[in-house]
């Protein structure tokens, strides 16, 4: 069974420019979710994405944003950015309850020059 | 407000010892928690769980132990080994009412190094 899948593995970009990450969840699973971990920082909540719709979002400004696709694969996209958004994007999936935890891809590891 | 905090960024310790990494949160309504190991340039991988109606889970070489008075969390590995070098990451979740909208709250992490 493939994991959740993330690209691409490596992504720099000029301040200003528009970044988009996709990931491939886990077949079944339905739910997406989206962290980024900043240098020395743990993982911070962004988005999840279920059946297509956007549930909820963490504390992230609104050039942050996404969507899921009806096959529930989604991407990211990061508009305007900014040298502090340099960080590894991770996307992990889950089938029901996501208390009980996800699986996560590798991530995209984001510079921005 | 960092709700789940993981105060020691970095562990090291001897192989065949026993390994401690500590958790606080502070949230009361957290009721499942989690540890997630990881190691460069891979995605977090699923450890141990425990849920707030135990005290303790047991998987192999991995215990984690839960303090719900002192809102404190511990992941023990005994023995430890060189591949369990990695960073690991407690987190939180609640359920019901107490749903954190999908989200598991993570601690910082804490970077363990088992020397052989």
């Amino acid at each position: 069974e493939a994991g959740v899948t993330q690209s691409p593995t490596h992504l720099i970009k000029t301040r200003g420019q528009q970044a988009t990450l996709r990931c491939s969840p886990i077949s079944g699973h339905t739910s997406v979710y989206w962290y980024q971990q900043a240098l020395g920082l743990g993982l911070q909540f962004l988005l999840w994405y279920d059946e297509g719709e956007e549930r909820n979002r963490g504390n992230f400004p609104p050039r942050f944003s996404g969507r899921q696709f009806p096959n529930y694969s989604s991407e990211l996209n990061v508009n305007a950015l900014e040298l502090e958004d340099s960080a590894l994007y991770l996307c992990a999936s889950s089938f029901g309850d996501s208390n009980y935890g996800y699986t996560f891809g590798s991530g995209t590891r984001l510079t921005v020059v | 407000d960092q709700q789940v905090k993981q105060n020691s960024p970095s562990l090291s310790v001897q192989e065949g010892r026993i390994s401690i990494l500590n958790c606080d949160y502070t949230n009361s309504m957290f009721d499942y928690f989690l540890w997630y190991k990881k190691y460069p340039a891979e995605g977090p991988t699923f450890l141990i769980s425990i849920s707030s109606i135990k005290d303790k889970n047991e998987d192999g070489r991995f215990t984690v132990f839960l303090n719900k008075s002192a809102k404190h969390l511990s992941l023990h590995i005994v023995p430890s080994q060189p591949g369990d070098s990695a960073v690991y990451f407690c987190a939180a979740s609640g359920f019901g009412i107490y749903n954190q909208g999908g989200k598991l709250i993570f601690g910082q992490g804490t970077e363990l190094s088992v020397k052989p």
